[in-house]
């Protein structure tokens, strides 16, 4: 069954520190997308892509962030400059269509000490 | 803003019961809806879509939509305590999905 990959499962970086989270969605989706989960709490949207540019972005995503699609598979979400609160479970999901159900990769933690 | 809110629990049923969740969302233009389950540690799993008012049945489980009241349901029969997770609701527009913060429920055997 296809799944969405992400690597690496951990990250632990410094603060400061540039960090490249990488996701691999589902082959013939076109719709991508960060999410961010600190523990504890809620699931919350950072970033929708699609057509190669950035459909819609959250008020979370300021310009520490960026995200790239660099080649025909892989989804990548960029922090800059990573700061304490960075540290969240990072979670990448596809879609085949806009409004279709949309499917999870099982996160990268990042950890930022 | 967008917002999508659910009870927090946590909810605690017994075996064999309903469990019922539910989910009130603010953005009237929505379109798509969602009830996700996560097991703690886990990304989200998904597990009914429902984009129509009225009810969706699949299994276990049946979906509710009322766009007019902005309320979505997720009811699950039979519970087991395999069922044990926290479920959230999700709601799409054209170009993101938000989420509830998400009802923790308890099965006991």
């Amino acid at each position: 069954e296809p799944e969405v990959t992400q690597t690496p499962s951990h990250q632990v970086t410094q603060m400061g520190q540039e960090v490249i989270l990488r996701c691999v969605p589902i082959s013939n989706h076109l719709y991508f997308y960060w999410y961010r989960q600190i523990l504890g709490q809620k699931v919350e949207f950072l970033v929708s892509f699609y057509n190669n540019e950035i459909s819609e972005k959250s008020e979370i995503f300021d310009d520490q962030f960026s995200v790239e699609r660099p080649d025909g598979s892989n989804f990548t979400l960029k922090i800059r400059s990573t700061k304490l609160e960075d540290s969240a479970m990072y979670f990448c999901a596809s879609r085949s269509q806009n409004h279709g159900e949309a499917f999870f990769g099982q996160g990268t933690r990042l950890t930022v000490v | 803003q967008k917002e999508v809110e659910q009870n927090s629990g946590p909810l605690s049923v017994p075996e064999g019961a309903i469990a019922s969740l539910n989910c009130t969302y603010s953005d009237r233009v929505s379109q798509s809806f969602f009830w996700y389950r996560q097991y703690s540690g886990k990304s989200p799993e998904l597990i009914m879509s429902i984009y129509s008012n009225g009810d969706k049945e699949d299994g276990r489980f049946t979906a509710q939509l009322n766009k007019a009241s902005q309320y979505v349901s997720l009811l699950i029969r039979d519970s087991q305590p395999s069922d044990s997770a926290t479920y959230l609701c999700a709601v799409g527009n054209n170009n993101d999905m938000r989420f509830g913060a998400g009802t923790r429920l308890t099965v006991k055997p």
